[in-house]
């Protein structure tokens, strides 16, 4: 089956650094991915559509200079969070849609603290 | 603009019931509807996907059934188990677009 590869799966940042996350489709190509993040029991929200070799599609009331997704190859996308701060701290999960039957495929999540 | 809703938003139920979890949308033109399954600071397991021209799929003790022109899909958990506690979300993916619209889950509790 589609495996969406997320690393790391926890960070603990200062806050105003800036913190990578990277997602990769590990036996497909994956020319969109989507991120999201997800607050303690609520559902997950769209945060942006990452397109290889092109510029992110962020939502409404997200900050794209904030958060910045890049998306190089056909199975590697990263989202960097700059000047984090601690209301970043989240929930941060990627996914891809694999065809095939399959559906979309999500990463395992990333867990940022920002202290 | 789709919406989903699942209902019930919690549910907590003794080892060996069968539950039926629900989920509408507000746009029959969708494409497909998946179900996941979240364990608590992990990642979403895809459960079962269903096309639109499809009526239910069936994985071991999971059935999940579509009725796309009321806007409905269920979820049958048969025989529960304590593993099965987590949260369950569905989601569909509207004719136009590539991006999945989630309801805001049920958080299942099966007790020992």
């Amino acid at each position: 089956g589609a495996v969406v590869s997320q690393h790391p799966s926890w960070v603990i940042c200062k806050s105003g650094t800036s913190v990578k996350i990277e997602c990769r489709s590990l036996d497909f190509q994956a020319t969109t991915m989507f991120w999201y993040r997800q607050f303690p029991k609520q559902s997950l929200m769209l945060m942006a559509t990452s397109n290889e070799g092109s510029k992110a599609t962020y939502e409404q009331g997200v900050e794209k200079d904030k958060f910045l997704i890049n998306h190089a190859s056909l199975t590697l996308s990263t989202l960097t969070v700059t000047s984090a701060h601690p209301e970043d701290s989240s929930f941060y999960i990627c996914s891809a849609r694999s065809g095939g039957g399959y559906g979309y495929t999500f990463g395992s999540g990333t867990r940022l603290t920002v202290v | 603009k789709q919406e989903v809703t699942q209902i019930p938003a919690a549910l907590s139920v003794p080892e060996g019931e069968n539950l039926v979890l629900n989920c509408s949308f507000t746009d029959s033109a969708i494409y497909n509807l998946q179900w996941f399954r979240q364990d608590p600071g992990k990642g979403l397991t895809s459960l079962l996907l269903i096309q639109s021209s499809q009526r239910e799929q069936t994985s071991g003790r999971l059935n999940a059934s579509l009725d796309k022109s009321s806007g409905r899909s269920t979820l049958y958990i048969a025989a529960s188990q304590p593993g099965d506690s987590a949260t369950y979300l569905c989601a569909v993916l509207n004719n136009a677009g590539n991006m999945l619209t989630f309801g805001g889950g049920t958080r299942l509790m099966v007790k020992p």
